[in-house]
């Protein structure tokens, strides 16, 4: 069957060190992995998208793996901060864009100051 | 530019009664898209309108549940009669290619 499998216990961190999340799938074929970040009583705020012909991107201090052998996804957060507080979502695409996500059950984030 | 809006923001109604949630996209995005999120469980896929015509319904759990899009512009999800396990938090979002914006969802009580 097909599944999408998030850490499901939350990533505590102290400010200013790399938080790293994992995604992990199986039975899918994505076209595009995305990464959303979402705030209690928000919807999904997109960060990063990832091409399955692509092995990192980069935006500011958020990085991305996708290893499409292993079927996993790498998020990091470097230097983090207090403000990075939230839950981390994986979501798969596959087929052409714009089709619809399917959703991993997401990581909670907590930086301490 | 205005986000993607939704109404109302909460909900609460009876089991067997009718609940209309309404979506508004941003301007000029064809693709509109449900999601719901149930307690406790991941946000999964309900449909997908191209314009006003619907791409893909595999989500829709029942025929309890119509979407509507008129004009291709804003778009309703209606659930009638609502049963307990449709409680949760119904999301939109739209777009124009890979990168989804989404509403603040409408959280939705049945009793």
């Amino acid at each position: 069957s097909q599944k999408i499998e998030q850490n499901s216990e939350a990533l505590n961190i102290q400010e200013g060190k790399t938080a790293t999340l994992t995604c992990n799938y199986t039975n899918y074929s994505p076209a595009y992995l995305q990464w959303y970040r979402q705030d209690p009583g928000r919807g999904p705020v997109f960060l990063l998208l990832i091409r399955e012909n692509e092995k990192e991107k980069r935006k500011e201090r958020l990085k991305v793996t996708f290893d499409t052998t292993l079927k996993q996804s790498l998020f990091h957060i470097t230097a983090s901060q207090p403000a990075d507080s939230a839950t981390y979502l994986c979501a798969l695409e596959v087929g052409a864009a714009g089709n619809k996500l399917t959703f991993g059950g997401g990581t909670r984030v907590l930086v301490k100051p | 530019e205005a986000g993607v809006t939704q109404f109302p923001s909460h909900s609460v109604i009876e089991k067997g009664q009718t609940v209309t949630l309404r979506c508004d996209p941003i301007s000029g995005h064809d693709n509109l898209y449900w999601y719901r999120r149930v307690m406790g469980k991941e946000i999964k896929f309900l449909l997908h309108f191209v314009k006003e015509s619907k791409q893909d319904e595999s989500g829709m759990p029942n025929n309890r549940f119509l979407a509507e899009r008129t004009g291709g512009t804003y778009s309703t999800l209606k659930v009638q009669p609502a049963e307990l396990e449709d409680s949760g938090v119904y999301f939109c979002a739209s777009s124009q290619g890979s990168r989804q914006y989404f509403g603040p969802g409408t959280r939705l009580t049945v009793t």
